[in-house]
């Protein structure tokens, strides 16, 4: 089964609003994770990594947390905008395996 | 950032033939590609992992005899569904995994996907 997984399968959010998206990991052997968008009938689109070796890395108008400790990571968003719609998936990887996807949580923005 | 196309990007085909998707990276060699699928409201299933000038590895459960993949060359990976029934009906979504050179270390590209509709 999937090694990843989210806490929510839908959010919804008010337009403007911070959006914060959780996933739950279970191995700890995993030392890369991804945050991947993807839009209805697309491709998943690279969004924020990090490494093992950090805690929390910021791009723009995203911020990726990682908790080792209790194998958790999210992704917040700032100032959600309406193009920001989308499922949002969390992948982890760990030394020659591939990625494994999250089951992904849906991302809706309220106008 | 580096791109990955994918053809065609919808097919539609009658149960019993077979369909060949083509995955490219564009701009950079590509020493392993991964082809996944999706189905609708899930999420991506990694279904293969394709090296350069190898047999691809098969992830459990993932028929090898019906899922042919061919990887050529470093910019090309083929994924041909043999005799498609409507079971296999999904998106297909390749990537290309390059490591060092001017991309960071693990990044891996996605190709756009092909929806794949068996009759």
């Amino acid at each position: 089964g999937e090694s990843v997984g989210l806490h929510l399968p839908t959010l919804s959010v008010q337009e403007g609003d911070n959006s914060i998206i959780n996933c739950a990991y279970s191995n700890s052997a995993s030392d890369y994770f991804i945050w991947y968008k993807q839009e209805s009938g697309k491709g998943p689109q690279f969004i924020i990594d990090i490494r093992s070796n950090m805690d929390k890395r910021q791009g723009q108008r995203v911020t990726v947390l990682l908790n080792k400790t209790v194998k958790h990571l999210s992704l917040q968003i700032a100032a959600t905008q309406p193009g920001d719609s989308a499922v949002y998936f969390c992948a982890e990887m760990g030394g020659n395996t591939p990625l494994v996807f999250g089951k992904g949580t849906r991302l809706s923005v309220i106008a | 950032g580096a791109v990955v196309s994918q053809h065609p990007s919808r097919v539609i085909c009658k149960s019993g033939t077979s369909v060949k998707i083509e995955c490219r990276s564009l701009d950079f060699q590509a020493t392993t590609m991964f082809w996944y699928r999706q189905f609708p409201k899930k999420s991506l299933m990694l279904m293969a992992t394709s090296n350069e000038g190898s047999k691809a590895t098969y992830e459990q459960g993932v028929e090898k005899d019906k899922f042919l993949i061919n990887h050529a060359s470093l910019t090309l990976s083929t994924l041909t569904v043999t005799s498609a029934h409507p079971e296999d009906s999904s998106f297909y979504i390749c990537s290309a995994f390059t490591s060092g050179g001017s991309y960071s270390y693990n990044e891996q590209f996605f190709g756009p996907g092909t929806r794949l509709t068996v009759l």
